[in-house]
């Protein structure tokens, strides 16, 4: 099982700052098979980001995902009052368990 | 428009039973894995049960294997999580995920909005 490690569990930023969150994996994520889903109180996970880098439809550029083998980052850049939530990265490239960080909370300071 | 809609949540004593349901639309369903995912209100996110388009293919979480049993009918565009053998610790919201393709391995892109299961005597 790939175990996934998000870093920090909360990060403290004002609108306008860029925020840049961190995934770890326990071993190689098969192919950078690699997303990132964003959450806000009451609602279901939105997927950001797939395959580490590539952004899902309808997302901001402001939104960029990156990295490969074990390290993989989430950057939100010029922070909107609407980006602020949990973040969640997950993993989908080895047998299952399916995988999921245990989440980046980013809050308004 | 795209929608998955989750239904069968309730409160149940420990021991017993519940069998949820996800009907999409929108889409054609059978181009499309789905999984379970859940979530302890407060928590994160925990992988529960996946399934292939035709469901050959299906995964469980070891933490629900033996209990649980995960089933598709794609001439209903649905798909099913039958509990059993209900804990406290299956308490939570329950989601369902479609994926970015026919098999397990994948990108969930579609959620719906979840039927939360509460396990308590």
């Amino acid at each position: 099982e790939i175990v996934l490690t998000q870093s920090p569990d909360t990060l403290s930023l004002s609108p306008g700052e860029s925020a840049t969150l961190s995934c770890r994996a326990s071993q190689s994520v098969s192919g950078t098979y690699l997303a990132w889903y964003q959450q806000k109180p009451g609602q279901a996970p939105r997927l950001l980001i797939y395959n580490a880098s590539k952004r899902a439809t309808g997302i901001p550029d402001r939104f960029s995902g990156g990295g490969s083998g074990t390290d993989f980052t989430l950057t939100v850049s010029r922070l909107e009052p609407e980006d602020f939530a949990v973040y969640y990265c997950h993993q989908y490239g080895t047998s299952p368990p399916i995988t999921f960080g245990q989440g980046t909370r980013l809050e308004i300071k | 428009e795209v929608q998955l809609v989750e239904s069968g949540g309730d409160l149940v004593q420990p021991g017993g039973s519940l069998r949820l349901s996800c009907v999409v639309s929108g889409f054609t369903f059978d181009d499309h894995a789905m999984h379970w995912v859940r979530q302890v209100p407060g928590k994160g996110l925990e992988w529960v049960s996946g399934i292939s388009w035709n469901g050959d293919s299906i995964g469980y979480a070891d933490s629900v294997k033996g209990r649980f049993t995960v089933s598709r009918d794609n001439a209903k565009n649905s798909l099913y999580l039958q509990m059993n053998s209900l804990r406290a610790d299956d308490t939570g919201l329950y989601f369902c995920a479609r994926v970015w393709g026919v098999y397990i391995l994948g990108i969930m892109d579609v959620w719906g909005q979840g039927t939360t299961v509460t396990v308590s005597s």
